[in-house]
C-alpha cells in the first residue's frame, strides 16, 4: 500500500537556526498537506500544495512540492520556541479522498 | 473557521466493556468523516472513512465488528470500540471534510481512551 516517510524522524535545534523536514510518497500524489501537533494536541493544518512544483510561504514557512508530485518539504527559517511540535505531512491519492499520514518530524528548539 | 468537536476528550473504561467517540462538526455539514488512532510519538492512522447515510470504509488490518462506526447525521459520526482490551488504549481522532470546504480537512480535538 501507499506510505509515506519523512526524514529526519526528530530534530533538535537552537532557536534561531533553519529547520527542514522531507516527505516522501511511495505513489504519485495528488495534492499534499502539511499539518503541526503540538504535544498532547491534536493536529492542525496548516497548507495544501496541488500543483507540481508548488512552493507557498507563510511568514518564516516555507512549503515545497516536488516536481513528480511525490516529495514534499517544510522549512522553517529562524525557529522559535512556538515552533516545538511533531510536523506531519499527508498525501492524498488520485481516485480517493483518504489522506495518507507521513511518520511525522519530531522538532524540539532550545532557547 | 470550521470546528470538529470530539466527546470525550478522555476516557477510562473497563476491559471488555464498550466505549462510545462521538465526532461532531459544528459548523458545517461534514459529507465525509474520517477515523485516526494514534499511539504515543507515532503517526496517524487512518482506520476508517465513514460517509453520511452509507457504510464505513475499514482500512486492511481494522476491524469492523470492534470498532464500530456510525455517520448517521450531516453533523456526526461515533466510533464505538466493543469489547475493549488494553491494546485498544490509545488516542483517537477524527476528522471531517465538508463540501463547502473543498479538499481542507478539519481535526478534532483527539479522545484519550485507556482501557484498564
Amino acid at each position: 500500500g501507499q506510505q509515506v516517510m519523512q526524514i529526519p524522524q526528530y530534530q533538535h535545534v537552537q532557536e534561531g537556526e533553519d529547520f527542514t523536514t522531507y516527505c516522501n510518497s511511495s505513489t504519485t500524489l495528488s495534492n499534499i498537506q502539511w499539518y503541526k501537533q503540538r504535544p498532547g494536541g491534536h493536529p492542525v493544518f496548516l497548507i495544501q500544495l496541488v500543483k507540481s512544483g508548488e512552493v507557498k510561504k507563510q511568514k518564516r514557512l516555507t512549503f515545497q512540492f516536488g516536481e513528480a508530485k511525490k516529495n514534499s518539504s517544510l522549512h522553517i527559517t529562524a525557529t522559535q520556541t512556538t515552533d516545538v511540535g511533531t510536523y506531519f505531512c499527508a498525501g492524498g491519492g488520485w481516485d480517493t479522498d483518504k489522506l495518507i499520514f507521513g511518520t511525522g518530524t519530531r522538532l524540539q528548539v532550545f532557547p | 473557521g470550521a470546528v470538529v468537536s470530539q466527546h470525550p476528550s478522555r476516557v477510562i473504561c473497563k476491559s471488555g466493556t464498550s466505549v462510545k467517540i462521538e465526532c461532531r462538526s459544528l459548523d458545517f455539514q461534514a459529507t465525509t468523516m474520517f477515523w485516526y488512532r494514534q499511539f504515543p510519538k507515532q503517526s496517524l492512522m487512518l482506520m476508517a472513512t465513514s460517509n453520511e447515510g452509507s457504510k464505513a470504509t475499514y482500512e486492511q488490518g481494522v476491524e469492523k465488528d470492534k470498532f464500530l462506526i456510525n455517520h448517521a447525521s450531516l453533523t456526526l459520526s461515533t466510533l464505538t470500540v466493543t469489547s475493549a482490551h488494553p491494546e485498544d488504549s490509545s488516542f483517537y481522532i477524527c476528522s471531517a471534510r465538508g463540501a463547502g470546504f473543498g479538499n481542507t480537512i478539519y481535526f478534532g480535538e483527539g479522545s484519550w481512551l485507556t482501557v484498564v
